[in-house]
């Protein structure tokens, strides 16, 4: 079956750094997403990872491990709008598939 | 402007109606997709579309029809055989098959509320 495991809250003070894991188990895996999606909104798009290693997109950085079916993604300089949820989504033969999310508070 | 449009943005419907929510892109994507969201849940598949004039259920299609005449529009009818309806419903496009991989772009959801 398919599976996507995160955890379902994290707490964080603001100019931090917070990294949300993300476990999954998939058939035809062709990559992995992450999204953001503020409360009430849409999801957006962060990162794709197709290959080993880590992607750094400024203050976001995501990382993969295909042979251990696991990504994170890394937050820095932690701003109080970086409040959201946070999406794994692996790509399984070009289909999205979507975990619960990681709800992240920032506090000051 | 490029992007998805999704109306209405919020939808009140009585008990035993059917209800239309209408999405239309001009991305000129292949692919398009309705998700329906839960509080404090992930995103479900309800049905997408890979090309006109055929579509696909997706995991919790029950209750729920679509259309594809056109590339642009693929709109959802929520029945009243859909035991649960209140939730926000997300539309979404992608490159399709042919494109690659799948990213996704949304709309602005619908939020739909059976009183």
């Amino acid at each position: 079956g398919q599976n996507i495991d995160q955890p379902t809250e994290m707490t964080a003070t603001e100019g931090a750094i917070v990294q949300i894991n993300c476990t999954y188990q998939t058939s035809g895996f062709n990559g992995l997403f992450w999204y953001q999606q503020h409360a009430g909104e849409a999801p957006t798009f962060l990162s794709y990872n197709v290959l080993d290693g880590l992607e750094e997109k400024g203050r976001f950085s995501s990382f993969l491990s295909r042979s251990k079916g696991y990504s994170y993604l890394l937050l820095k300089e932690l701003q109080m709008k970086d409040s959201a949820s946070y999406l794994c989504a692996p790509d399984s033969n070009y289909q999205l598939i979507w975990g619960a999310g990681t709800k992240l508070i920032i506090k000051p | 402007d490029g992007g998805i449009t999704q109306s209405p943005k919020y939808l009140f419907r009585k008990e035993g109606q059917n209800v239309t929510l209408s999405c239309e892109q001009n991305l000129n994507h292949d692919a398009m997709y309705w998700y329906r969201q839960d509080p404090g849940q992930g995103l479900r598949l309800i049905y997408y579309s890979q090309i006109v004039n055929d579509f696909q259920k997706g995991d919790i299609a029950e209750g729920y029809s679509v259309s594809r005449e056109k590339k642009e529009s693929f709109p959802l009818t929520v029945t009243s055989a859909q035991k649960n309806p209140t939730a926000f419903y997300l539309c979404a496009t992608g490159r399709g098959l042919t494109g690659g991989p799948g990213e996704l772009f949304f709309g602005e959801g619908s939020r739909l509320t059976v009183l």
